[in-house]
């Protein structure tokens, strides 16, 4: 267990839909880091927050955007949903947002999107 | 570009068997480099870091090397279980703090 916790654990959504996901960092991190995982393949970076600002984006389209909260928790949105952002989406929580912190995973939410 | 290739793809052992997972990255830029453990629809388990300055890591039956010049790591899993099972990732840190992912390695050890 990694303290790093994720909700809902599944979800289904329509195309065109709009969906929120939530991470709650491990208690005393400061930095939160999002990526998609499509089926059989690795994660892919989306952005990282540090205390509350995004520094640092992979190439993923405006409609994926986020927030983090004071207590350092974290919302992932995908606006006008497509079929291929059905994926596991996970968060990692670090302390101090350098580029040698260990990142600690959480558990993922699946989306399915049809 | 990074790019993070780990070879094979999917990697049947019987019990008990030694064994050897790659994993290659093109840009030897790198702060670390991490390997996880990945259970069928579960999030990831890092197994071991190594800095960049380091050669190898080791935990338990586990045990990391990294080779920055030549891109190039290995993760040695000794004496493997069926627990072992499971799909294994390797990933390295860059500028930027974001991790790059291989698509991992499929292993499955036969009881």
């Amino acid at each position: 267990e990694t303290g790093v916790t994720q909700s809902p654990t599944h979800l289904i959504k329509t195309r065109g839909q709009q969906v929120t996901l939530r991470c709650s960092s491990q208690s005393g991190h400061n930095t939160v880091s999002w990526y998609q995982q499509a089926l059989g393949q690795g994660p892919q970076f989306i952005f990282q927050y540090y205390r509350e600002e995004e520094n640092g984006r992979g190439n993923f389209p405006p409609r994926f955007s986020g927030l983090q909260f004071p207590n350092y928790s974290s919302e992932l949105n995908v606006n006008a949903l497509e079929l291929d952002d059905s994926a596991l989406y996970l968060c990692a929580s670090s302390f101090g947002g350098s580029s040698t912190d260990t990142q600690y995973f959480g558990p993922g939410t699946r989306l399915t999107v049809l | 570009k990074q790019e993070v290739t780990q070879i094979p793809a999917a990697l049947s052992v019987p019990e008990g068997e030694n064994l050897v997972l790659n994993c290659s990255f093109t840009d030897s830029a790198i702060y670390n480099l991490q390997w996880f453990r990945q259970d069928p629809g579960k999030g990831l388990t890092s197994l071991l870091l190594i800095q960049s300055s380091q050669r190898e890591q080791t935990s338990g039956r586990l045990n990391a090397s990294l080779d920055k010049s030549s891109g190039r790591s290995t993760l040695y899993i000794a004496a493997s279980q069926p627990g072992d099972s499971a799909t294994y990732l390797c990933a390295v840190r860059h500028v930027g703090g974001k991790l790059i992912f291989g698509q991992g390695t499929e292993l499955s050890v036969k009881p």
